[in-house]
């Protein structure tokens, strides 16, 4: 089954306490994306990353970090979390930057 | 920066009426997208319209384009209790995808 798979799911951490929100698809998709959803705002980009080792910044990329080592997997990295980035956040894959994306379910992160 | 914005922010229609939403944009694309969300889950994508197409159908959705507005138009038809949930538009800018705010649409009984 195609499938975009997050993990954790739900996150309750503290201030400054370095995280990783992973991202794995199984569609040997060359684009994969990371959004965040906040009331009112609608979602926004973070970070994209058209194949591997190549990644760029999305609109909201402050505090963030990606990579793309293998083509399957894009990892979230929040390195010092604040309370501004509890939100609800989505990974997302496509055949390329334009065509049809697949979504996670999607991580509630809750930063204390 | 947003390049859809969707309206009506909300609607609500009764069941088997035709919801209409629409989306506008700034920039020139190269296609446009259509996806729904149900209360927080992840995205569904629905319908993808290219720049060079003015209308597009799939089952009780059709999709308009019109790239002299910057504007697109999603109509359900036969609306049923099942479409309740948020719609979004979304475009590319170069190589990163916008999404607007959305449209949440409630189906009554």
């Amino acid at each position: 089954e195609a499938q975009v798979t997050q993990n954790p799911r739900y996150l309750i951490t503290v201030t400054g306490k370095k995280l990783t929100v992973t991202c794995s698809q199984n569609m040997n998709h060359e684009y994969m994306s990371w959004y965040r959803q906040d009331p009112g705002l609608g979602l926004r980009q973070i970070y994209y990353s058209m194949n591997v080792e190549v990644t760029d910044k999305g609109d909201v990329p402050e505090g963030y970090k990606v990579s793309r080592k293998e083509k399957r997997n894009f990892p979230l990295i929040l390195e010092s979390p604040s309370p501004n980035q509890t939100s609800l956040y989505f990974c997302a894959s496509s055949s390329f930057n334009n065509q049809p994306q697949h979504f996670g379910d999607g991580t509630r992160l809750s930063i204390l | 920066s947003q390049q859809g914005e969707e309206d009506p922010q909300a609607l609500s229609i009764q069941e088997g009426e035709n919801a209409t939403m629409n989306c506008s944009y700034k920039t020139s694309i190269n296609n446009l997208q259509w996806y729904r969300q149900n209360s927080g889950r992840g995205l569904v994508h629905l319908i993808l319209i290219r720049s060079n197409e003015r209308e597009k159908h799939s089952g009780r959705l059709r999709v308009t384009l019109d790239t002299s507005k910057k504007s697109s138009s999603l109509l359900i038809t036969a609306s049923r209790a099942a479409d309740t949930a948020s719609y979004f538009c979304a475009t590319d800018r170069d190589d990163k995808i916008i999404f607007g705010k959305g449209t949440r649409l409630h189906i009554l009984p």
